[in-house]
């Protein structure tokens, strides 16, 4: 089975400080991403690696940075907190495997609270 | 641009009867299209997806979804709830495009299923 893993599940800071969350999976899968979920907005993506060093920016990526050196490790930084990056932080991978239609595995999930 | 809408935020089930959970996608050419569950303070697990062939995809948990390609739909069925579906549903669509941005999933908001004993 792909197994997806979150550093944390529950996390709390405070407003300024930097955050790092990280996500592993052991499937050799060839990209990642990072979600977050807000109750009424579904997921949202904020960015995905198609590849080790290679990001694109999803559709929030303002306040967020991400780092991939290697290819199993997936890396999302916030580099000054802020109330409102209070949410839930999911991180998925997926094989490319010559085709697009591949499923999105998913990790449990950090729940983050900025104080 | 993809997009997808749940219109129904909340569906409520009586226990053993069928169940349906709503989606309407919109993609540029043609859909891949996926459901997801979500159990409380869990990630999301793969219900099944639609990539071509028959329109009716069966998938995990006696789940199935049918494609409608005239109205542009995905929506997910079961002919006798459980108590244990009920969690936070979400469906997503990936248009068939080029470049990096196509690996890229489109998320509905979500449906809240509550399955009534």
């Amino acid at each position: 089975d792909v197994k997806v893993t979150q550093s944390s599940r529950y996390l709390v800071k405070r407003t300024g400080e930097k955050v790092f969350l990280e996500c592993v999976q052991d499937m050799d899968h060839e990209n990642m991403f990072w979600y977050r979920q807000d109750p009424g907005l579904g997921l949202r993506l904020i960015y995905f690696s198609y590849d080790v060093k290679m990001k694109e920016k999803g559709d929030i990526p303002e306040g967020y940075s991400v780092s991939r050196e290697k290819k199993e490790r997936f890396s999302l930084i916030l580099e000054s907190a802020s109330t409102n990056q209070t949410s839930m932080y999911l991180c998925a991978s997926s094989t490319a495997s010559g085709s697009r239609n591949n499923e999105q595995f998913f990790g449990p999930g950090t729940r983050l609270t900025v104080l | 641009a993809q997009s997808v809408a749940q219109p129904e935020d909340q569906v409520n089930v009586a226990e053993g009867n069928p169940l349906t959970v709503k989606c309407t996608y919109s993609v540029s050419g043609n859909p891949y299209l996926f459901w997801y569950v979500q159990y409380p303070n869990r990630g999301l697990q793969f219900l099944l997806k639609y990539i071509t062939g028959d329109n009716l995809v069966k998938g995990s948990y006696g789940f199935e979804a049918e494609f409608n390609k005239s109205q542009t739909s995905f929506h997910l069925k079961k002919p006798s709830a459980l108590v244990s579906d009920s969690a936070l549903y979400f469906c997503a669509v990936r248009d068939i495009g080029s470049g990096a941005g196509s690996y890229q999933l489109t998320f509905g908001k979500g449906t809240k299923l509550s399955v009534i004993p």
